[in-house]
């Protein structure tokens, strides 16, 4: 298996862009999450999915950030606009619940806002 | 509130030593995870500990989870530069959620 495929790995954007990131998890996982990671306040958990289905967005930090996940192979994460402090990179990591709810991670999207 | 406290928060160490990491949490939980996370890098996952006095050793790295002191520790032994990365504690929420807590990371340098 390829693992959890994030996209883009980089993204440069400008204050006031609306950005947005993609997510595959790994096929036959029906959990995924959505975590930001700074030097400042470490790794936060944004949302997360069960069976497609967002079941906590507490970590969302304001009504600028918004997460989808239409299918079971495909999530986004969409910030509009977007400002210097999204600055961070965010992962997705998928999991398959009832088994040992083992988090895979993907790579990771490195994202500045200028 | 499910709060994850790990210490040290950086560890500097001389190869062939052993040290202990430590990992506290504060509520109820039988499911606790390590990773590892090399700079610039995503997490893998080391160790998943699912019940009280579960132990897991791979290679020089060894973890055990103590559920009734709400503990778990990462004992690494003879520590060899390659050991050098960020490890982080992870504690299942519990109460059906399968979401996972982390802890604030223990930044490991193995020095030659």
């Amino acid at each position: 298996d390829a693992g959890v495929i994030q996209s883009p790995r980089h993204e440069v954007t400008e204050m006031g862009q609306e950005v947005t990131l993609r997510c595959k998890p790994i096929s036959g996982h029906n959990s995924l999450f959505w975590y930001r990671q700074t030097m400042m306040r470490g790794l936060e958990l944004l949302i997360y999915f069960n069976n497609n289905v967002p079941i906590d967005d507490s970590g969302m930090p304001e009504d600028r950030f918004s997460a989808k996940m239409p299918n079971a192979s495909f999530s986004t994460l969409k910030i509009q606009p977007s400002e210097p402090r999204d600055s961070a990179v965010y992962f997705c990591a998928s999991s398959l619940l009832l088994a040992k709810n083992i988090q895979y991670f993907g790579a990771g999207t490195r994202l500045s806002v200028l | 509130e499910l709060k994850v406290e790990q210490n040290p928060l950086f560890l500097s160490m001389q190869e062939g030593k052993n040290y202990t990491i430590y990992c506290n949490y504060s509520t109820t939980s039988d499911r606790l995870y390590w990773y590892r996370q090399d700079p610039g890098k995503s997490l893998e996952s080391l160790f998943v500990l699912l019940s009280n006095g579960a132990v897991k050793q791979e290679g020089r790295l060894m973890a055990s989870l103590d559920t009734k002191a709400r503990l778990s520790t990462l004992h690494i032994t003879a520590a060899v530069h390659d050991l050098s990365a960020t490890y982080f504690c992870a504690v299942d929420a519990g109460s059906g959620t399968y979401k996972y807590i982390f802890g604030t990371g223990t930044r490991l340098k193995v020095l030659a």
